[in-house]
């Protein structure tokens, strides 16, 4: 069966820092996979999309990046970390029609 | 695109009731829908999804609705019990796309 794993679970960084936050797919091959972030009590932001290995779309421009090097590995990064890019991070799956969420990562910027 | 609205945003409801969230989506060429839970600090889950092929699909206490004329489901649980009490998101996409989803309605059952 497909399990998705992200890590680390949770983070503190301090404003500046850099980021990089990973998750592995296992038990399916060339998935679509997802970063999505969620502020405290709000909904779910789509941030990066990806179809294959080194293809990423973007949809809200900021100082946040993905890549794929692999085709189930899927990375979030920043090279600057802001106060607002606090949140509970997300990386999600979907062969066919369904989709599935990672455990998450929940990032706490200082 | 696709824009997916959710309401209401919040729903209190007694335990042993039935609680009913709705959305409607704006592409026509949408034909999956789901429906994910998200029980607080969790992931959101999928508890239920319907294609547009089919009107109703049920699943226990759970069942979803599809009115592809108007572009509206409904997601309907009854019974409720204390443990039904998440966030609930809603969704459409069209094979390929991505998933839009709709705001969460955040349900409390009261004991």
């Amino acid at each position: 069966s497909q399990t998705i794993h992200q890590w680390p679970a949770t983070l503190v960084q301090p404003v500046g820092s850099p980021l990089s936050l990973e998750c592995t797919v296992e038990g399916t091959s060339n998935p679509n996979l997802y970063w999505y972030r969620q502020a405290a009590g709000r909904g779910l932001q789509l941030l990066f999309y990806s179809v294959g290995i080194g293809q990423i779309s973007s949809e809200v421009p900021q100082n946040l990046s993905a890549s794929r090097p692999q085709d189930r590995q899927f990375i979030l990064s920043s090279k600057k970390l802001l106060l607002s890019d606090s949140g509970f991070y997300l990386c999600a799956w979907s062969v066919a029609e369904i989709g599935f969420f990672g455990p998450g990562t929940r990032l706490t910027v200082l | 695109g696709e824009n997916v609205e959710q309401h209401p945003s919040t729903l209190s409801v007694q335990e042993g009731d039935s609680a009913v969230i709705k959305c409607t989506y704006s592409d026509s060429a949408s034909n999956y829908f789901p429906w994910y839970k998200q029980e607080l600090g969790k992931r959101p889950q999928l508890i239920i999804d319907i294609r547009s092929n089919v009107g109703e699909k049920k699943d226990q206490r759970i069942a979803v609705t599809l009115n592809k004329t108007a572009k509206h489901f409904s997601l309907h649980i009854t019974e409720t019990q204390p443990e039904d009490s998440a966030v609930y998101f809603c969704a459409a996409r069209y094979y390929g796309q991505n998933f839009v989803f709709g705001p969460g309605t955040r349900l409390s059952v009261l004991p």
